[in-house]
């Protein structure tokens, strides 16, 4: 079974810049996640889709983050214009549904690694 | 408050030892608890759901008290390859998830 797909890898931009990561879920999952993962601390979650709508926004810096999740199924992270705080590993990820249940887990992508200079 | 708290660490240890990791969580409607183990530079990844009653998988033993909000990792005849960071997860009104800040094993040969 596939993985959750993320792009790119990495990428370095300039403060002030605008940079966009994709996400592909696991087939089937219909709930998905983009948490910020700065050096030294635990994965924070930015965003919450289950299906195309969104669940959970709270912690997003709506004044320069977005998301999309268009047919419910692949995602874009936008961030503009970046600052350097921005610097962090941007991780996908996904589950079979929102309510958590016996056996309900998440599945992270590789993440996309930020550097912001 | 931290919604979810972690020992601060790192943990050295040696090869052969026991190591415990406690986690405390500040939401009691929380119902849903995991660790996940993150090595450097990778994704987390799931290590073991942790249920009321206490559950153990080979060397790796979860424990969950509700009355106190803490949950506990034990790894017992540590391996070199049990050097990650070890990631205390609850769940938030059963919509999705909270990750503590990690805790850093190394295992020293």
């Amino acid at each position: 079974e596939a993985g959750v797909a993320q792009s790119p890898r990495y990428k370095i931009i300039e403060k002030r810049q605008s940079v966009a990561f994709w996400c592909n879920p696991i087939s089937g999952h219909a709930t998905l996640y983009w948490y910020q993962q700065i050096l030294g601390q635990g994965p924070k979650l930015l965003i919450q889709f289950q299906n195309n709508g969104v669940v959970d926004d709270s912690q997003l810096p709506k004044d320069r983050f977005s998301a999309e999740r268009l047919k419910g199924v692949d995602s874009t992270l936008k961030i503009q214009p970046a600052k350097l705080e921005d610097s962090a590993v941007y991780l996908c990820a996904s589950s079979l549904a929102a309510a958590t249940f016996s056996g309900n887990t998440i599945y992270f992508g590789e993440g996309s690694w930020l550097t912001v200079v | 408050r931290k919604e979810v708290e972690q020992d601060p660490g790192p943990f050295n240890v040696p090869e052969g030892a026991t190591v415990a990791f406690n986690c405390t969580y500040s939401n009691s409607a929380s119902q849903s608890f995991f660790w996940y183990r993150q090595d450097c530079r990778k994704e987390p990844k799931l290590l073991m759901s942790v249920y009321s009653s206490g559950n153990e998988d080979g060397r790796f033993t979860a424990q969950l008290n509700r009355a106190s909000q803490y949950i506990s990792l034990l790894i017992r005849d540590s391996k070199l390859s049990d050097s990650a960071t070890y990631l205390c997860v609850a769940d938030n009104y059963g919509q999705n998830f909270v990750f503590g800040p990690g805790t850093r094993l190394s295992v020293l040969p």
